[in-house]
């Protein structure tokens, strides 16, 4: 079964630092991956797909995603952190079996402090 | 706002109540789904609509019944429920329930439920 990993339930950073919000996928074949956010008290956002291409994904609200198939991994980044982009991210994967829901993750918090 | 609406916000209920659950697209999307949200767990797809066809239940307990009318509402009716039910419902609408129209999602805010 396809499934994804994040390893972190909180990433702390500074207001103007670059974030990193790591995830990694477990698939077989090509993964189909996606990154969603939430905010306070509201459902799940989009922020951005890969599906074949390019391995640097630009997504919304400044951040982009890097696919590596060597590490198995599509990790969420931004080069200078915003207080405002504290939230919930998760990252999620296509399953290629049945229904082909989207896997979701168990969510990173991110908290960019002033 | 996503366009995606649900009610209520809020809902807290004993073990013997009967609640039901409510979410409205503006979208003219033609799926939609419900999932559950619990701290530290993945998120938990419950069910699939396809033009008010379910497409997909994941071994849901029965005290959750969905119902879909029309392609536009969708409710959770809810009875018999465990404390260990409480959790955040999010109902979410895409384009279609296959191909590449399924894949962006458009979530509610969600109903905190509290089952005492």
């Amino acid at each position: 079964a396809q499934s994804v990993a994040q390893p972190e339930d909180q990433v702390n950073v500074a207001e103007g630092n670059p974030l990193t919000v790591k995830c990694t996928y477990s698939v077989s074949g090509n993964p189909y991956l996606f990154w969603y956010v939430q905010y306070p008290n509201r459902g799940l956002q989009f922020l951005l797909k890969y599906i074949t291409g390019d391995n640097l994904v630009k997504g919304s609200y400044g951040f982009e995603a890097e696919f590596n198939k060597s590490q198995t991994s599509f990790h969420l980044k931004k080069p200078s952190a915003l207080v405002s982009d504290s939230a919930l991210y998760f990252c999620a994967v296509r399953d290629k079996t049945g229904f082909q829901k989207l896997v979701f993750g168990t969510g990173t918090r991110l908290l960019v402090s002033p | 706002e996503t366009g995606v609406t649900q009610t209520p916000r809020h809902l807290v209920m004993g073990m013997t109540n009967k609640k039901s659950l409510k979410c409205e697209q503006h979208l003219g999307h033609n799926a939609m789904y419900w999932y559950k949200q619990s701290a530290k767990k993945p998120l938990e797809l419950m069910f699939v609509y396809s033009l008010e066809e379910r497409v997909e239940n994941n071994s849901v307990p029965s005290r959750f019944s969905p119902e879909c009318p029309n392609s536009s509402h969708l409710f959770l009716h809810l009875h018999t429920l465990q404390p260990e039910d409480s959790a955040l419902y999010l109902c979410a609408s895409s384009q279609d329930a296959r191909g590449q129209g399924r894949e962006k999602l458009f979530f509610g805010s969600g109903t905190q439920l509290s089952v005492l």
